[in-house]
């Protein structure tokens, strides 16, 4: 199985401020596609899941430009620029390169 | 506006059954593949089982392999998650998701399943 290994933050952040999560996978999601098979998904407090950014680096519909996604074939960070009270939560890294998908194990943001 | 509504999750004992059921919609269901997803109580997320849009093909988890059957009715727009054999490990909230090759959007509210005697 392929192994996502998430990385902490120094909560909590200052509104305002700007934070990155870093995902690290234990095989290369790059295909030969040229697509990585990478997608970050943010849980808020009491909510389902929602998906951010999909293909490593493609916000999805509705989804904030202050989230930005970006990396190589292993190593992936997901920045939020000028955090906000809304963007509490624990954010995940996932993998659909391969059966069974995988996720990381989350990553949370307070805010301060 | 699409939704996913699940139902049918509950209090059941080690080693019964239970069925799970989403109810889609605003979307053409038998265009998309779906998945089922978990989270134990303060845990992460974990994929339990994927099927293709019209139904030829299922991924599973190892550890469902063989308990779980995931399944789907395109003409009623109806995911299912069959669950048989059920442990104390599978309690979490199950989510169901659109998505057939892993990129999962958007996902139910959830239904809890807690087993135990």
């Amino acid at each position: 199985d392929i192994v996502m290994t998430q990385g902490a933050l120094p909560n909590p952040v200052p509104s305002g401020e700007s934070a990155s999560i870093t995902c690290q996978s234990s095989k290369s999601l790059l295909h030969s596609n040229g697509k990585t098979y990478l997608n970050w998904y943010l849980q808020r407090p009491g909510q389902s899941p929602q998906l951010l950014i999909y293909w490593m680096s493609t916000r999805a519909s509705g989804v904030s430009d202050r989230f930005s996604g970006s990396g190589s074939g292993t190593d992936f960070t997901l920045k939020i620029s000028s955090v906000e009270a809304e963007d509490v939560g624990v954010y995940y890294c996932q993998q659909f390169l391969e059966y069974p998908l995988t996720f990381g194990s989350g990553t949370k943001l307070e805010i301060k | 506006e699409v939704q996913l509504v699940e139902s049918g999750g509950g209090l059941v004992q080690p080693g019964r059954s239970m069925k799970l059921s989403c109810a889609a919609s605003g979307f053409t269901f038998s265009n998309y593949g779906m998945a089922w997803v978990r989270q134990a109580p303060t845990k992460g997320l974990e994929w339990v089982a994927t099927i293709s849009y019209d139904g030829s093909s299922t991924y599973y988890r190892d550890s469902v392999k063989g308990r779980f059957t995931i399944s789907r009715d395109n003409a009623k727009s109806t995911l299912y998650l069959q669950m048989n054999s059920l442990r104390s490990e599978d309690t979490a909230t199950y989510y169901c998701t659109r998505g057939g090759f892993g990129l999962l959007h958007p996902w139910g509210q959830g239904v809890m399943v807690t087993v135990s005697s």
